[in-house]
């Protein structure tokens, strides 16, 4: 079955770049989505189609996919993008999360 | 306004079959493309998707849990059911359900969650 990797956490200076990234066989051939999810809540979507920003989603989150890795970038870290970040694929009508990234700023 | 809730009974007995509705509105789950999953989240834990129903009836469930699995919905009540049987201490967690608007999986809308815990 296809999975999904991410790195369990990654920290950050406030005001600066965020990298989270997502590994998975041939990702860059599917779309990736990015799902952020703060304590207590349901998960938000924040990037879909690798590049794509619902709307409401501040311009400072922004996704690319190439390969066998999509990354969310979060430029410009603010104190309330402390969450826990999940990626998304679909496969052959099978979604697949990855584990999560706890995203601290610090 | 799109929106999503998810009910059912929140302690199971193991063994027991749940079984959880998600109420849509805003949409109807009979327009081409909309489709609606389900995905779980155990206390502290990352997310696992479960099934999904699309607008055209089919279905499709996670490869390790398709034996227990059984989606389905009601247009007419905008609703959309899943089923669990033979239910375990380890899936005692949240439930959601969420909206997919097209054919790229992507999950724009999700419900609260509903949090099931299996104990005797």
């Amino acid at each position: 079955s296809y999975e999904l990797t991410q790195p369990p956490s990654v920290s950050v200076s406030p005001g600066q770049t965020a990298s989270i990234t997502c590994s998975g066989d041939k990702l860059g051939d599917k779309y990736a989505c990015w799902y952020q999810q703060k304590p207590g809540q349901s998960p938000v979507l924040v990037i879909y189609q690798d590049t794509k920003r619902p709307s409401g989603i501040p311009e400072r989150f922004s996704g690319s996919n190439s390969g066998n890795t999509a990354t969310l970038t979060i430029s410009g870290t603010q104190a309330m993008d402390e969450a826990n970040y999940y990626c998304q694929a679909w496969d052959s009508s099978v979604w697949v999360f990855g584990g999560g990234t706890k995203l601290t700023v610090l | 306004q799109v929106t999503l809730k998810e009910s059912g009974p929140v302690l199971v007995k193991p063994t027991e079959t749940l079984t959880l509705t998600c109420t849509v509105s805003g949409f109807s789950l009979s327009n081409a493309r909309m489709g609606v999953s389900w995905i779980r989240q155990p206390p502290g834990k990352a997310l696992e998707w479960l099934a999904h129903i699309f607008s055209n009836d089919e279905k499709s469930y996670s490869t390790s849990l398709k034996s227990r699995l059984t989606i389905s919905k009601d247009t007419s009540k905008s609703q959309v059911v899943l089923t669990m049987t033979n239910m375990d201490p380890v899936d005692t967690a949240t439930y959601y359900c969420a909206r997919t608007p097209g054919t790229t999986g992507d999950l724009d809308y999700w419900g609260q969650g509903t949090l099931v815990t299996v104990s005797s």
